[in-house]
């Protein structure tokens, strides 16, 4: 099993529609878990942290479910900019360090 | 906001040459980090850095590679005799913490080897 899994997508959805991305991670241990955004040939950024409680910032909601190892974003009412490449990123079973998913691709078209 | 920045934007070099990435790290972050990403492909650490030693690499990181910190600011990557398969982006990146704190990275440096 790899460390972390995304579905690649591309996931193409209208302004204004809810999108959901599942990622699932190997490390029963890690403790640690974000979603980054990058754009194309850009630099991920940091778009939110993931907490076990689930946390939301304005549209964006991101969940943990430790049981079955998977951290899930949810994105409402999206919009143009938000088409992007989406991270998860979790910290690494062996190492003290964070690896990245290959990423989700999103495309909101208008 | 503090960044993390990285110099030079796009290098080219030709094969068996050396090159060195230069970072300035966010000054009160304490962990430096470098992770590298083929065009395509995603994202994979390097190496990290803590209190003037490398505190882990990854397979990746082999006796091609090195890093140093030369003075209070700068952080830097050289790549010896550089091969094809080593152009990719470069990203440097700091946290403030520990290792499991957010990483925030610079925009990075492409390296393109020919």
């Amino acid at each position: 099993r790899k460390e972390v899994e995304q579905d690649p997508g591309p996931f193409n959805v209208p302004e204004g529609a809810t999108v959901a991305f599942n990622c699932t991670y190997s490390n029963s241990a890690s403790q640690s878990f974000f979603w980054y955004r990058q754009d194309c040939r850009k630099e991920p950024k940091l778009l939110m942290s993931v907490y076990s409680s689930g946390n939301e910032d304005g549209r964006f909601t991101a969940q943990l479910n430790r049981a079955s190892q998977y951290i899930s974003l949810l994105i409402r009412d999206s919009k143009l900019s938000d088409s992007a490449t989406y991270l998860c990123v979790v910290n690494a079973e062996y190492g003290n360090k964070l690896v990245f998913g290959a990423g989700t691709i999103l495309r909101v078209k208008s | 906001e503090p960044e993390v920045t990285q110099t030079p934007s796009h290098q080219v070099t030709q094969m068996g040459q050396e090159v060195i990435l230069r970072c300035v790290p966010i000054s009160n972050h304490l962990y430096f980090y470098w992770y590298r990403q083929i065009l395509g492909q995603k994202v994979e650490f390097l190496v990290s850095f803590y209190n003037n030693e490398i505190s882990e690499k990854s397979e990746i990181f082999d006796d091609q590679f090195s890093v140093e910190r030369p003075d209070g600011s700068n952080f830097t990557l050289k790549i010896r005799s550089t091969k094809l398969e080593d152009s990719a982006m470069y990203f440097c990146a700091s946290s403030r913490q520990t290792a499991d704190s957010p990483l925030h990275f610079g925009n990075g440096t492409r390296l393109t080897v020919t």
